[in-house]
């Protein structure tokens, strides 16, 4: 079975700096997808950024990025110029490219904290 | 744009009760899965179904059951809600190859 490991569980980041959010994961499958979602205090869980195991180069959304390294299976999430609408939980999840879109695994999570 | 509606968003239980939690989506997704958040835990699956009439167990089906008789509604049926129960559930919703929509979840409490 897969796991997804987020060794931190706070984090904290001044406005308008950069802060990298870490995320392992375990599998033998060599065809998944990756993703981050953020859970802001209204609770509601957004996409933030995913990624496509078959693709090397790494995604990117805006002010959001992704360092996607396969062999080492770590997938770890940075946001530049921080805001304070990022604080929030952060979750990295994984999914199997095989078998449908119905399941995910989600890492416990890391809370963000941004300062003004 | 309704997207992943759920209903009720709060919900207070006695030990025993049964109740049922309502999902539904607008988007002819044929994915749709139920998870359960705990603090320090995460997400977890509780069951999903790949299409009408079509459903399975996940990371942690016990005291839950589902059923999907239509592609749009997929209920999460508590038959005797536990305090082991207690936690926030999401109801998510996709189709192919793409990412999952999410509910905005029920707070579910049982005394």
């Amino acid at each position: 079975a897969q796991t997804v490991t987020q060794s931190q569980p706070e984090m904290s980041v001044q406005e308008a700096e950069t802060v990298t959010l870490s995320c392992t994961y375990d599998t033998s499958e060599s065809d998944y997808y990756l993703f981050w979602y953020k859970q802001p205090p209204s609770r509601q869980m957004i996409l933030v950024i995913r990624q496509e195991a078959y693709k090397q180069q790494n995604a990117t959304e805006n002010r959001f990025s992704v360092n996607f390294q396969k062999a080492a299976k770590s997938f770890s999430l940075k946001i530049s110029d921080s805001q304070l609408g990022d604080a929030a939980m952060y979750f990295c999840a994984y999914r199997s490219a095989w078998g449908g879109s119905e399941k995910l695994v989600f890492g416990k999570g890391t809370k963000l904290t941004v300062n003004p | 744009n309704a997207g992943v509606t759920q209903t009720p968003k709060f919900q207070v239980l006695k030990t025993g009760q049964s109740m049922t939690l309502q999902c539904a989506q607008d988007m002819n997704h044929e994915y749709m899965s139920w998870y359960r958040q705990d603090p320090g835990m995460g997400l977890r699956l509780i069951h999903y179904s790949v299409g009408a009439g079509i459903t399975d167990q996940g990371e942690v089906p016990n005291g839950y059951n589902v059923s999907r008789s239509t592609t749009e509604d997929f209920p999460l049926r508590l038959l005797s809600a536990a305090p082991s129960q207690t936690s926030v559930y999401f109801c998510a919703s996709s189709t192919l190859n793409q990412p999952q929509h999410f509910g905005d979840g029920t707070r579910l409490s049982i005394l």
